[in-house]
């Protein structure tokens, strides 16, 4: 199966812009979604498709996508966007349909 | 209110069976795929299991043969059927909502979990 490459944790000065990527053969095939996690609770959908926001997340959260890699973006980072951040998609790889995520970057705002 | 919850973790000995239950309320529980996530302590996420509308099933490397996800549309219920565990099956287990949007798929609606632990 496929696997997502994420970079374990990086960090952002408060109101600052981070970007947080990740990188794997099956994003090629398919757009990622992001997922946002806090300690003690359940993951959040923050970023699904080419750039879409769920209701309810702010705008300074968005997504790109160029070969490979998908990153997602925080323009502005506030003390609450301090959490896991997962990426995951589809993984159509060897004979089955699976899913796969990546393995979590731990996002530190400053 | 659109909502999962688990039901069913709990301490269970090395190569013995436990069935986790996901009960979804507020939407039409039969037109979504559904699936189950896991995360070990400390650990970031797995992708466990994913049953279809049609009742079609996948399962990664690591759980095949040993779990089996089922679903109950007149009950609105979600289930993993877990035998032959293993102390690295221990984990916070979710449920998942799978929306569908174009060429799109991704998980719009999470449980809170229940916790799985695998020790003698």
């Amino acid at each position: 199966s496929s696997e997502l490459t994420q970079d374990p944790a990086v960090s952002v000065a408060l109101g600052q812009t981070v970007r947080i990527t990740c990188q794997g053969d099956s994003l090629r095939s398919y757009y990622a979604s992001w997922y946002q996690q806090k300690p003690g609770q359940a993951p959040v959908l923050v970023i699904y498709g080419k750039n879409n926001r769920p209701s309810g997340i702010p705008d300074r959260f968005s997504g790109s996508s160029s070969g490979n890699t998908a990153s997602l973006t925080i323009t502005g980072a506030q003390a609450e966007d301090e959490a896991d951040y997962y990426c995951n998609s589809r993984d159509s790889s060897g004979n089955h349909l699976g899913w796969v995520f990546g393995g979590g970057t731990k996002l530190t705002v400053l | 209110e659109v909502q999962l919850v688990e039901s069913g973790g709990g301490l269970v000995q090395p190569g013995g069976s436990l069935r986790l239950s996901c009960a979804a309320s507020g939407f039409t529980f039969s037109s979504y795929d559904m699936h189950w996530v896991r995360q070990a302590t400390g650990k970031g996420l797995e992708w466990v299991s994913a049953i279809g509308t049609a009742g079609d099933t996948y399962y990664p490397g690591s759980v095949k043969g040993r779990f089996t996800i089922s679903r109950e549309n007149a009950k609105n219920s979600l289930y993993l059927q877990m035998n032959s565990l293993r102390a690295g099956d221990t984990a916070v287990y979710y449920c998942a909502r799978v929306k569908v949007a174009g060429p799109d798929r991704y998980f719009d609606l999470w449980g809170r979990g229940t916790l799985v632990t695998v020790s003698s």
